[in-house]
């Protein structure tokens, strides 16, 4: 069965500290995964996705994630946070031809400055 | 590009009646939309899954005479949420797929645009 695994239900850095937020799946073909964010009372924001190609990809707002086959992760990192980047985080991970996304249960992001 | 509109954003009734939500891809034509549920806290729980001119499927446990979804164009579908209760209250968030790839319909990707959300509370 498909599943998203986010291991962190918070997290806290400081303002300008790297980050990284861990993602496992599991999918019994080859997955497309995404990482969304969603501020509180709002919708989602797509922050970037795989579906093939290069395993290091680049999103918007700075952060970038990897895929590893072997370790059935897509890990979310930024460099630099910044107190705007504070929000819930959900990757999700789905099929290649009409399949429905399935999420992890998320994980918030404090920032402390 | 890929924007999808809810409305409305905010809405407030009473017990026993019913709310309809419409979802709205603005620039772009979606063969399928998609409709979840978030409780406070929680992620998000797929619904039902809407295709264009046909009936929607429901994942288990979701009442198809309850919400009921209607996706007569490929621009909108509506959610409407019949004799809401309290326990209905939450967050529904909609979301709709870009068809591109064969003109058999078939797609070169999963990417969904999400909207902002509906909150509904049921007094």
């Amino acid at each position: 069965a498909q599943s998203v695994t986010q291991p962190d239900i918070h997290i806290t850095v400081s303002e300008g500290a790297s980050l990284e937020l861990r993602c496992n799946y599991s999918y019994g073909a080859t997955p497309y995964l995404f990482w969304y964010v969603q501020s509180p009372g709002q919708g989602l924001q797509l922050l970037l996705k795989y579906f093939s190609g290069d395993t290091l990809v680049q999103g918007i707002k700075g952060f970038e994630a990897e895929f590893k086959r072997s370790q059935s992760s897509f890990n979310l990192r930024k460099p630099s946070v910044h107190w705007s980047d504070a929000a819930e985080y959900f990757c999700a991970v789905g099929g290649a031809y009409g399949n429905k996304l399935v999420f992890g249960a998320g994980t918030i992001l404090r920032v402390k400055s | 590009g890929a924007v999808v509109s809810q409305h409305p954003s905010r809405v407030i009734c009473k017990s026993g009646t019913s709310v309809k939500i419409e979802c709205r891809s603005l620039d772009f034509q979606a063969t399928t939309m998609f409709w979840y549920r978030q409780f406070p806290k929680k992620s998000l729980m797929l619904m039902a899954t809407s295709n264009e001119g046909s009936k929607a499927t429901y994942e288990q446990g979701v009442e198809k005479d309850k919400f009921l979804i209607n996706h007569a164009s490929l621009t909108l579908s509506t959610l409407t949420v019949t004799s809401a209760h309290p326990e209905d209250s939450s967050f529904y968030i909609c979301s709709a797929r870009v068809a591109t790839g064969k003109p058999g319909g078939s797609f070169t990707n999963n990417e969904q645009f999400f909207g902002p959300g509906t909150r509904l509370t049921v007094l």
